[in-house]
């Protein structure tokens, strides 16, 4: 099935250091959105992108949707603690929201 | 505002036996779909419904039936599981499905299901 190319796989970074993530994908989408998933629970929104070029911010968190609509990308600025967790982009169609395999970020205090 | 809700959280099956995974959003949502999440494979759908009464297949059906008599309810029914089938499963649900402003993707908290 389709599936989004999200990368890096996974992140050891340092407390207080900034945070790059991107989905690419071989469709166009409408809608671009991130979430968050810690362990045992359900994903939780943090951005969602609904135009081609929009940038958004939520506190320390910035997403964009690229203006090709074939992609998107996350940054964490200043990680904290806290902020360890799966994330997952996914981008949106008509009726079919199609995930990326997730970024696993673990923060070194 | 409790959001989507499932039940149970955890469930230990035989192969063959049967179940029904519930879910439940209090949001007026027309859009409620099923995913099954395992290691490395992110999230795939397996059925979605855009009303009651509509249902359609996602990319991983086989296995897994679904009803939608109400706006609120959206069972996933497994009618003789299989090892294969041990995932961790997410309801979630929005407003018109169509990715549209005002229409993210809510998730509920989740089903582990263990197939022995």
């Amino acid at each position: 099935g389709q599936q989004l190319n999200q990368s890096p796989q996974s992140m050891f970074i340092q407390e207080g250091e900034d945070v790059s993530m991107n989905c690419t994908s071989s469709s166009i989408f409408n809608t671009w959105l991130w979430y968050k998933q810690e362990p045992g629970e359900g994903p939780v929104l943090l951005i969602a992108l609904y135009k081609a070029g929009e940038l958004t911010s939520n506190g320390r968190l910035t997403a964009q949707f690229g203006i090709t609509r074939k992609d998107s990308f996350l940054n964490i600025s200043a990680s904290i603690p806290s902020d360890v967790g799966i994330y997952f982009c996914a981008g949106a169609g008509t009726y079919k929201y199609i995930f990326g395999t997730g970024t696993r970020l673990k923060v070194l205090a | 505002n409790a959001g989507v809700t499932q039940t149970p959280k955890f469930q230990v099956l035989k192969t063959g036996q049967s179940m029904t995974l519930q879910c439940a959003q209090d949001m007026n949502h027309e859009y409620m779909s099923w995913y099954r999440q395992d290691p490395g494979m992110g999230l795939r759908l397996i059925h979605y419904s855009v009303g009651a009464g509509i249902t359609d297949q996602g990319e991983v059906p086989n296995g897994y039936n679904v009803s939608r008599s109400t706006t609120e309810d959206f069972p996933l029914r497994l009618l003789s599981a299989a090892p294969s089938q041990t995932s961790v499963y997410f309801c979630a649900s929005s407003y018109s499905g169509t990715g549209t402003r005002n229409s993210p993707l809510h998730f509920g908290n989740g089903t582990r299901l263990t197939v022995t």
